[in-house]
């Protein structure tokens, strides 16, 4: 399966500021997503990064909160702005793979943001 | 209701014994199913997927029930390292991740 790696893998960030995270993949590949893990949740996909054209965003989130990069096959990133509190969350790449409709996915080893 | 539900546990049993945990799903056009498991402050990761006619990999095997709308996850002889949290993730669709739902997991502490 792919490796991904992600930078930073945790940041305490004043309120009002932004973080970007990165989203490294070893192979190119078609899909990427971030997610969204807040304490104790379960995962919430923010949205697919595509590539070479905007991200599309699941309900709920928006691209003047969560702008998403995705220049190429192996990089994409995500860019938390004007934080607040309440977005103190682990946030995740991943990846699909399989060109079969029961496509499985694999995640990066997350970031953990804590805002204050 | 959530669109995939889990019994959260924790499911606190001794080494060497077998825990089973189901997970049900609403949506009848769901098309595949996974369970992952995730560590304390780790990402998730796949365990398995689950296939119409069952599937097993080692202690783990794994059921679709598409007629109850539920999948399982029975682990036998557990051991100490299986201790974590079990994600059921179903995928409403085709090849699309906006239709993959995780569930909230359920926990597993393995005691000695």
């Amino acid at each position: 399966s792919a490796v991904i790696s992600q930078k930073p893998s945790r940041d305490i960030c004043q309120r009002g500021t932004s973080l970007t995270i990165q989203c490294q993949v070893d192979s190119q590949v078609t899909m990427m997503f971030w997610y969204r893990q807040q304490p104790g949740q379960s995962l919430t996909l923010i949205a697919t990064a595509n590539q070479g054209s905007e991200a599309t965003y699941e309900s709920g989130f928006v691209i003047d909160k969560f702008p998403i990069s995705r220049p190429n096959l192996t990089f994409s990133t995500l860019t938390v702005s004007n934080l607040s509190p309440e977005d103190s969350s682990i946030y995740l790449c991943s990846v699909e793979e399989g060109a079969t409709r029961a496509n499985e996915q694999f995640f990066g080893p997350g970031t953990r943001l804590t805002v204050l | 209701r959530k669109e995939v539900e889990q019994d959260p546990g924790p499911f606190n049993v001794p080494e060497g014994a077998t825990v089973a945990f189901n997970c049900t799903y609403s949506n009848s056009a769901s098309q595949s199913f996974f369970w992952y498991r995730q560590d304390c402050r780790k990402e998730p990761k796949l365990l398995m997927s689950v296939y119409s006619s069952g599937n097993e990999d080692g202690r783990f095997t794994a059921q679709l029930n598409r007629a109850s709308q539920y999948i399982s996850l029975l682990i036998r002889d557990s051991k100490l390292s299986d201790s974590a949290t079990y994600l059921c993730v179903v995928n409403r669709g085709y090849s699309s991740a906006s239709k993959i739902i995780f569930g909230s997991g359920t926990r597993l502490s393995i005691r000695p």
